[in-house]
């Protein structure tokens, strides 16, 4: 089946304009989760989505970022104000379960996001 | 906090050479410890996974893990690499508890294989 895709692929900004990043899910999957990849970080956890249950944001940078995910599929991974150190790949992943120690995470492509 | 550690961050081997990541864990009570791939251009791609059981796991593509507990460690290894091995590789760790479903990454180990 299809895989967990993001759009666009590759995203140049301007400081200081806002961006949004999107995600689609494998289809089933209940947990939706978003890392970035970025020089000399290597990969960090950003958000996590479970069902209806309130997000885990205890990885979000700062308050410029934000996430959604609407009707427990498409995610949305908002950056407002950008700045150059937002410039990073982001990932989205997706997973059965939640909550549960063995559940393996399907990573998308990712979207590269320069920010000038 | 949990934390997961690789040793080596650029790796150069020649086609038909051995290969050994290291990877340490820190402790942090029960963890499911994964290596990820991710090939030029290609998005992370599971290699194998470690929950319980045989601490030897067999992955994808002729790697295999050895989980010792004792030494924190989870090296991956394949007995002779082939130039389609050049790639990035990750260790990741699940921890149990508050945030269990969060991967922690190591920074990544480059390998290049020479053909």
């Amino acid at each position: 089946g299809a895989g967990v895709s993001q759009s666009p692929s590759n995203k140049v900004t301007e400081k200081g304009k806002d961006v949004e990043l999107r995600c689609d899910p494998i289809s089933g999957h209940t947990a939706l989760y978003w890392y970035r990849q970025s020089l000399g970080q290597g990969l960090e956890f950003l958000i996590y989505f479970q069902g209806n249950s309130a997000p885990d944001k205890s990885g979000l940078p700062s308050d410029r970022f934000s996430a959604e995910r609407t009707g427990g599929s498409v995610s949305t991974l908002t950056i407002q104000r950008t700045q150059q150190e937002d410039s990073a790949v982001y990932l989205c992943a997706s997973s059965h379960r939640s909550g549960r120690l063995n559940n393996e995470q399907f990573f998308g492509p990712g979207t590269r996001l320069t920010v000038l | 906090a949990q934390s997961v550690s690789q040793h080596n961050h650029h790796v150069i081997l020649s086609e038909a050479a051995s290969l050994e990541l290291g990877c340490n864990y820190s402790y942090g009570g029960t963890v499911n410890l994964f290596w990820y791939v991710q090939y030029p251009g290609q998005h992370l791609q599971l290699l194998l996974k470690y929950f319980s059981g045989d601490p030897l796991v067999k992955g994808i593509k002729g790697f295999e893990a050895e989980f010792i507990k004792s030494k924190f460690s989870f090296n991956l290894r394949k007995p002779s690499v082939q130039w389609s091995d050049t790639a990035e590789y990750f260790c990741a760790g699940a921890y149990s508890g508050a945030g269990s479903y969060q991967l922690t990454f190591g920074k990544g180990t480059k390998l290049s294989v020479i053909p």
